[in-house]
Parts: structure tokens; C-alpha cells; sequence
């Protein structure tokens, strides 16, 4: 399988804490994405980082990304109990017309008051 | 923003019976949608992609004749999932990709609960 592997697979925090997430993936890529899912619902695209990038903000997300270690990090700053969901890494290696996605395992935070 | 829709957004049906989910780009243009499978609590699994005007890319193990595809138009793709089983059970996400994104980005509809008794 190609899937990427998602740690921890359950968070759980307090409301103004920190929250981070890391994905290890097994082949080589083009980019890297990272999707927010509340239950039942579809995704939310984050952020994305190419694999020439080793870190991006957006917000209160920071991404960073080590192709050598194949792996990638989600930090979640001051978190609110509106961040509680289900977050994704999804890798895709092609470029082009080619692109496909392929998603973590996930980890689920939960944001308590 | 890129908006895509899903049409059921829930749907129980008997075993046997085959099943129709449109998956519908809004305000922009695709010639490729993905389609997806999450089980509970468990990542999505991509199961096809489908190119307008031609025929849709199945993923390994997933069967072609029970899950088919049509990409109409460049708005429009739909999965049927034929003769269903209890063990088609799912939650089905679709997702668009835009033309002329800088690296392609994919816009994901709200997803299907498909319910089969």
C-alpha cells in the first residue's frame, strides 16, 4: 500500500494548547497536502507545501515538511475547540494530468474547553 | 471559492438495488473528478478517476463493473454502484480538479452515506 501512516491517531488537547500531527509517507512526491474533516462531512483543503519547501504558515497552521525523513508536521497553535476534527496529510507524486492524491490514516483532535 | 456538490447526501436502499451519486462542479470546470471511499473513523480510499469524455481509471481491486463512472461533461460525474451489497456500505467522497490550477488542486464535494440493508 501506498498509504501514508498518520501519528498520534487520536489527539486529545485543552483550548489554547498547542496541537501538532506528523504523516510519514513512502515515496517520493511532488507536494504534499494536508485536509481538515468534521464528522461526516467532506474536506477542507489546509495548506499545501511543495517538496522543494521546507516550512509554510497559513494562520495558525504551520507545515513543515523533510523529504529525506519522508515525513511531515501539522502544528495547530493556540487551539479552539473548533479545530476539533479529523486531519489528513495526502501525498501526490505525479505532476500534470497525472496528479492523483493519496491519503494518511488521519488523526483525530479533539478540543476540549 | 470552488464549490462541489454531491447528490444524494444520504441514501438507504435494499440489497440488490443499484444506486445513483452525482458528483457536480459548480462554478468551474473539470475534466477530472476523483471518486473516494472512507469506512468509519478510517482514512479515504481512492477508487477511480474519471476523465470527461472517456473512460474512468479504476484503482487496483476495485471492481469496474460494480462500481461504474460516467464523465458526461465537465461538470458532471457520476458513480452507480450496482447490485448493492451490505458490504457497500460507505461514506462516498467526490472530488473536482480545476483546470489550470497551478498543481492541480482538487475541490472535494460533501460526500454520500450510502446505507445498504
Amino acid at each position: 500500500s501506498q498509504q501514508g501512516e498518520e501519528d498520534p491517531q487520536a489527539l486529545s488537547i485543552q483550548e489554547g494548547e498547542n496541537a501538532t500531527m506528523n504523516c510519514s509517507y513512502k515515496t517520493s512526491i511532488n507536494n504534499l497536502q494536508w485536509y481538515r474533516q468534521n464528522s461526516g462531512r467532506g474536506l477542507v483543503h489546509l495548506i499545501l507545501i511543495r517538496s522543494n519547501e521546507r516550512e509554510k504558515h497559513s494562520g495558525r497552521l504551520r507545515v513543515t515538511l523533510d523529504t529525506s525523513k519522508k515525513s511531515s508536521s501539522l502544528l495547530i497553535t493556540a487551539s479552539r475547540a473548533a479545530d476539533t476534527a479529523s486531519y489528513f496529510c495526502a501525498t501526490d507524486k505525479n505532476t500534470g494530468t497525472a496528479s492523483k492524491l493519496t491519503f494518511g490514516t488521519g488523526t483525530r483532535l479533539q478540543v476540549t474547553l | 471559492g470552488a464549490v462541489v456538490s454531491q447528490h444524494p447526501s444520504r441514501v438507504i436502499c435494499k440489497s440488490g438495488t443499484s444506486v445513483k451519486i452525482e458528483c457536480r462542479s459548480l462554478d468551474f470546470q473539470a475534466t477530472t473528478m476523483f471518486w473516494y471511499r472512507q469506512f468509519p473513523k478510517q482514512s479515504l480510499m481512492l477508487m477511480a478517476t474519471s476523465n470527461e469524455g472517456s473512460k474512468a481509471t479504476y484503482e487496483q481491486g476495485v471492481e469496474k463493473d460494480k462500481f461504474l463512472i460516467n464523465h458526461a461533461s465537465l461538470t458532471l460525474s457520476t458513480l452507480t454502484v450496482t447490485s448493492a451489497h451490505p458490504e457497500d456500505s460507505s461514506f462516498y467522497i467526490c472530488s473536482a480538479r480545476s483546470i489550470g490550477s497551478s498543481y492541480n488542486e482538487q475541490f472535494f464535494g460533501p460526500g454520500t452515506r450510502l446505507t445498504v440493508l
